[in-house]
């Protein structure tokens, strides 16, 4: 299974919803990654787990909130979001943090409209 | 500092034709570069990697990117395009020392291709 799964592929919230990006892998990597791509631009980090461990936060305001369960799970959750936070929120994982010529595994990513 | 800067945001061939996705860097310390390809609604899918072994990089699909130090490029180029290749290609560096969160991407170059 080289596969990362994000669900769901679309999501439609309005301002005061909460709602949760799940994603999964069972590569066995130990660093998974949060990364939002507007329409037509490169994906720009959010936050890094190594380890299960929240290791980089990339100023991220706090209506995102990242959880990792275990080795397995990545998730987004999200509350009181704004119409600019609309975008592809891509997964993704590699088997370590800390050594940089390493892949990384992306998922197909959850195209998030905010109303 | 690092960064990446992709030449022309689009680019157009004919089926069959050459294709050359141009990429620059700048690094202080010796870049490890990425080529990753996303297709419409996808993640995001390594293409090839470079990480100072032969400058010449041959990756998945039929592309390849040769590192040339001197010209501070990595150029992606493939013989014969086909229409499967119509993707948004992005440009990436990273440096030794550095972690997977300061994966740096360049803005994208869109790859059409027509029949």
């Amino acid at each position: 299974d080289t596969e990362v799964t994000q669900t769901p592929k679309h999501l439609v919230m309005g301002m005061t919803n909460k709602k949760s990006l799940k994603c999964e892998q069972h590569m066995g990597h130990r660093a998974m990654y949060w990364y939002k791509q507007k329409a037509k631009k490169p994906p720009e980090l959010m936050f890094v787990y190594s380890y299960e461990k929240l290791s980089i936060n990339e100023s991220v305001p706090s209506r995102f909130s990242p959880e990792c369960p275990n080795s397995s799970l990545l998730n987004l959750h999200l509350h009181a979001l704004q119409p600019e936070d609309s975008a592809l929120y891509l997964c993704a994982s590699s088997h370590r943090d800390f050594s940089t010529n390493e892949k990384l595994f992306f998922g197909s990513g959850t195209q998030l409209s905010v109303l | 500092a690092q960064s990446v800067t992709q030449l022309g945001s689009h680019v157009s061939v004919s089926e069959g034709a050459l294709v050359l996705l141009r990429c620059n860097y700048s690094s202080s310390v010796p870049p490890y570069l990425f080529w990753y390809v996303q297709y419409p609604n996808q993640g995001l899918q390594l293409l090839l990697k470079y990480t100072s072994a032969a400058t010449l990089v041959k990756g998945i699909n039929g592309f390849e990117a040769e590192f040339k130090k001197s010209e501070t490029s990595f150029h992606l180029t493939k013989p014969s395009a086909h229409m499967s290749d119509a993707a948004e290609y992005f440009c990436a560096v990273s440096f030794n020392g550095g972690s997977q969160g300061n994966l740096i991407f360049g803005k994208g170059t869109k790859l059409s291709v027509k029949p």
